[in-house]
């Protein structure tokens, strides 16, 4: 199947400061890409749909300016946590949509917040 | 609203069968899935169904879909300790975003 990347793997950031998380589709193209978010414990939530070439559509209850999400290319999309505090440490997964029933996550990028 | 429920927990010992239970509520899904996770690691698609279907087996992996009661099963036959995991069932929703479900956490038992 087809490969997603994340990086970093594991993030730890001080209370405050911003964190940029790159999702990027390796071997296919990807005009849509999907941001989970789970916290310790507990399910995947999906916070934004990531759209190259236009703005991010976000979940209900997920604020758009706190995580900002850019579609650079058909290969790239990231996530860019700011102002994090503590409560915003979790497990981010990206995932981008390939034919019919496929789904290529990503391995996902650890966000611990100090 | 999209919820997808499991139950929480399920220990079973090694050779025995591992069932695990789901239930959906949108009767639009395409396709449903399940998907392990490992402590500390990302998402391994296991199996999925397409809507259409009522049975899947794929080797020690049997999966049941009835779609009048929104209910989604997956069979673990002859479940080994490396089975242990935290297992999703997920639906499709709308381009391909996926609802999962609270997860259940099996541990096998030798």
């Amino acid at each position: 199947g087809a490969v997603v990347s994340q990086h970093p793997s594991w993030v730890i950031c001080k209370s405050g400061t911003s964190v940029k998380i790159e999702c990027r589709s390796l071997d296919f193209q990807a005009t849509t890409m999907f941001w989970y978010r789970q916290f310790p414990k507990q399910s995947l939530m999906l916070m934004a749909t990531s759209n190259e070439g236009s703005k991010a559509t976000y979940e209900q209850g997920v604020e758009k300016d706190k995580f900002l999400i850019n579609h650079a290319s058909l290969t790239l999309s990231t996530l860019t946590v700011t102002s994090a505090h503590p409560e915003d440490s979790s497990f981010y997964i990206c995932s981008g949509p390939g034919q019919g029933y496929e789904q290529y996550f990503g391995p996902g990028t650890r966000l611990t917040v100090t | 609203g999209e919820d997808v429920e499991q139950s929480l927990f399920l220990s079973v010992r090694e050779g025995d069968s591992s069932v695990i239970n789901c239930t959906y509520t949108d009767s639009s899904s395409t396709y449903l899935y399940w998907y392990k996770q490992e402590p500390g690691a990302g998402l391994q698609l296991l199996t999925y169904i397409f809507s259409n279907m009522d049975m899947k087996q794929d080797q020690r992996l049997t999966v049941l879909l009835n779609k009048k009661d929104k209910h989604l099963s997956l069979r673990i036959a002859d479940t080994q300790t490396g089975d242990s995991a935290i297992y999703f069932c997920a639906e499709s929703i709308g381009f391909q975003k996926l609802v999962f479900g609270t997860g259940t956490r099996l541990l096998v038992s030798p």
